[in-house]
């Protein structure tokens, strides 16, 4: 059963515009989330995290909003560019800190 | 440079026979990580280390096999016993374990087993 889970696979954005990705999560046990972009045959890099004890965290054009009572987390990309076209990935690990989870991902694409 | 070297990047493999793929770190990570990429399936782990000399099972074990003798090294064999091996390998490491804090996931760019 996925444990994480990002029920849309793809998002297409125009540049400029916000783009919104989300993330479900149903292990009360995770405490610590983080986004992964991943290009086409290469390795994801890590973009963001938050822990559980935060509703937000922001670094530049990305912020992570997270919603403990919900098990959701969304990702806001503002404002869209080309280059952020991309695979999303949402990862979350639990308190025993043993590896992350992550979910199918989503695939943004921004158009100029 | 800091990095992780995962190789090849290309691999074919006839129907019965096992592969060794290398992963390499020069972070000085103790955790490593193997995860398995499927079109529409995301990233799945297949095994995990914490430390030199010890691993665990993953979600996905099943037909693979590991060793962590050095630090710095973590191969995974994909045995005769994978049913479906033809897939997108990452190698990742970290500092420790994932807990807030403690630093990302580092990937390698992948290995990719084709089994004709």
């Amino acid at each position: 059963d996925q444990q994480v889970k990002q029920n849309s696979p793809s998002l297409s954005v125009q540049e400029g515009r916000i783009s919104i990705l989300n993330c479900d999560y149903t292990n009360s046990m995770f405490d610590y989330f983080l986004w992964y972009k991943k290009y086409p045959a290469e390795g994801p890099t890590f973009l963001i995290s938050i822990s559980s004890i935060k509703d937000k965290n922001e670094d530049g054009r990305f912020t992570v909003f997270l919603n403990k009572s919900a098990k959701h987390l969304s990702l806001h990309i503002v404002p869209s560019q080309p280059g952020d076209s991309a695979v999303y990935f949402c990862a979350a690990a639990n308190q025993a800190g043993t590896a992350l989870i992550f979910g199918k991902g989503t695939t943004l694409s921004v158009s100029s | 440079d800091g990095g992780i070297t995962q190789s090849p990047k290309y691999l074919f493999r006839k129907e019965g026979q096992n592969v060794t793929l290398s992963c390499e770190q020069n972070l000085n990570h103790d955790a490593m990580y193997w995860y398995r990429q499927d079109p529409g399936q995301g990233l799945r782990l297949i095994y995990y280390s914490q430390i030199v000399n010890d691993f665990q099972k993953g979600d996905i074990a099943e037909g693979y096999s590991v060793s962590r003798e050095k630090k710095e090294s973590f191969p995974l064999t994909v045995t005769s016993a994978q049913k479906n091996p033809t897939a997108f390998y990452l190698c990742a490491s970290s500092i420790e374990g994932p807990r807030p804090g403690a630093g990302e996931l580092f990937f390698g760019e992948g290995s990719r087993l084709t089994v004709l």
